[in-house]
């Protein structure tokens, strides 16, 4: 009853460091999110993919990228990381068509200096 | 533009009070609405949906109907535990593509003491 996994839990970059946040996901679904979590913010929606091949911007793409490596895995990129980048992420997945229940993964806690 | 907005938090009630955590939104077309609550150090998970006006989403006691002439989907519990505390998140749905993405409120934080 894996779900959705996301490594890692926890991370501290520099300013300027670059790094891969991986999800993956074993419930065979179509479609798949990253949101970052601010407080006072709620979560708001880098990117998604609503199927293995195509991905999409969303409300705050920038500064990031995603590749949607196959149907199981969905990584989100910060080429040039910055404070403002400091949040909480958290991966999604969803069946996709009109089947809108989304599944989390625990969250990544990324803190930039 | 498509939006959702809570009521601000956090919200803190005695065990076995009554809950309101007031969601309005505004969107084109008819999207579906949802709860999601997050408890500590967790992601969201679903607690309940309505897909069309006037539907009731029902789930853990917790209630909330999807009324389009106010365009609000209001959460309510009658009697909350120390358990229900968590952050509680609004949400529409809309249909893109092949799929479909979630537009969350802010969230509303409950804090239940004992």
């Amino acid at each position: 009853n894996a779900g959705v996994t996301q490594t890692p839990k926890f991370q501290v970059l520099k300013t300027g460091q670059s790094m891969t946040l991986q999800c993956a996901q074993d419930m065979n679904h179509n479609s798949m999110y990253w949101y970052r979590q601010d407080p006072g913010m709620g979560l708001r929606l880098i990117y998604y993919s609503a199927s293995e091949g195509t991905t999409d911007k969303g409300e705050v793409p920038n500064g990031y990228n995603v590749s949607r490596l196959n149907k199981r895995e969905f990584s989100l990129r910060l080429e040039s990381a910055a404070p403002s980048q400091t949040s909480v992420y958290f991966c999604a997945s969803s069946p996709g068509g009109f089947r809108e229940k989304l599944f989390f993964g625990s969250g990544t806690q990324l803190s930039v200096l | 533009g498509n939006s959702v907005t809570q009521m601000e938090g956090p919200v803190t009630l005695s065990e076995e009070a009554f809950l309101t955590i007031n969601c309005t939104y505004t969107a084109t077309g008819y999207p579906s609405l949802f709860w999601y609550v997050q408890y500590p150090g967790e992601g969201l998970q679903l607690l309940l949906k309505a897909t069309k006006a006037d539907d009731k989403g029902s789930n853990k006691g917790f209630e909330a109907t999807y009324r389009k002439e106010t365009t609000s989907f209001h959460l309510e519990k009658g009697s909350v535990q120390v358990s229900d505390s968590a952050v509680y998140f609004c949400a529409l749905f809309l249909i893109y593509n092949q799929g479909g993405k979630l537009i969350f409120g802010q969230g509303t934080e409950l804090s239940v003491k004992p």
